[in-house]
């Protein structure tokens, strides 16, 4: 079956310019997670949905982020008036929800930011 | 605050040797540690999960093992190849908000 799927796969923007990024998670998980990996870093989480609750945001570094996600499926992720320093890869991960299960990822979209 | 960290040097190791990776956390007790494999340009591959009751996992040639008292989990490749080579990263769990470590780069040389 498909597994997650980000687009685009890499996106060059101008300072101050708004980006959208998107995910596709597995059918069926209810679980859906955004990070952020800069070069020499961790995964840095961002943003948690899972099912009709209310998303956890804690992560998300700025006003600048937010993050929705529509019918329980597909996700979008917005930096609105992009910094230098929001250069990173942002990964998409989605999971079934039960406690330990495992997090399948997408291969990121690679945002730079000139 | 709650922390995994793992060697950020990069591991290199002869073909067919067992490869051990270390994965420390400090400041919490996990529930459990899963262990995930990243190539270049990827995301992450999920690998194995150990529970804080398990003091080992197998699967074919990777263990895992899990101690609360040194609070430290080790990861290990036996018979090594190639293919290996990526980058290994341990997160850890017990609610939804898994802590990932920085990983660590694994070159198995031919």
């Amino acid at each position: 079956g498909a597994g997650v799927s980000q687009s685009p796969s890499n996106k060059v923007t101008e300072k101050g310019k708004d980006v959208e990024l998107r995910c596709d998670p597995i059918s069926g998980h209810t679980a859906l997670y955004w990070y952020r990996q800069s070069l020499g870093q961790g995964l840095e989480f961002l943003i948690y949905f899972q099912g009709n609750s209310a998303p956890d945001k804690s992560g998300l570094p700025s006003d600048r982020f937010s993050a929705e996600r529509t019918g329980g499926s597909v996700s979008t992720l917005t930096i609105q008036r992009t910094q230098q320093e929001d250069s990173a890869v942002y990964l998409c991960a989605s999971s079934t929800g039960t406690d330990n299960s495992p997090l399948h990822f997408g291969n990121g979209t690679r945002l730079t930011v000139t | 605050s709650q922390k995994i960290e793992q060697n950020s040097e990069a591991l290199n190791i002869q073909e067919g040797k067992t490869a051990t990776l270390t994965c420390n956390y400090t400041n919490y007790s996990p529930a459990y540690l899963q262990w995930y494999r990243q190539d270049p340009g990827r995301g992450p591959v999920f690998l194995l999960l150990i529970r804080e009751n398990e003091k080992e996992k197998r699967k074919e040639r990777l263990k895992v093992t899990f101690d609360t008292t040194l609070k430290q989990s080790l990861f290990h490749i036996t018979a090594s190849q190639p293919a290996d080579s990526a980058t290994y990263l341990c997160a850890s769990g017990g609610t939804y908000k898994y802590i990932f470590g920085t990983g660590t780069r694994l070159k198995v040389l031919a």
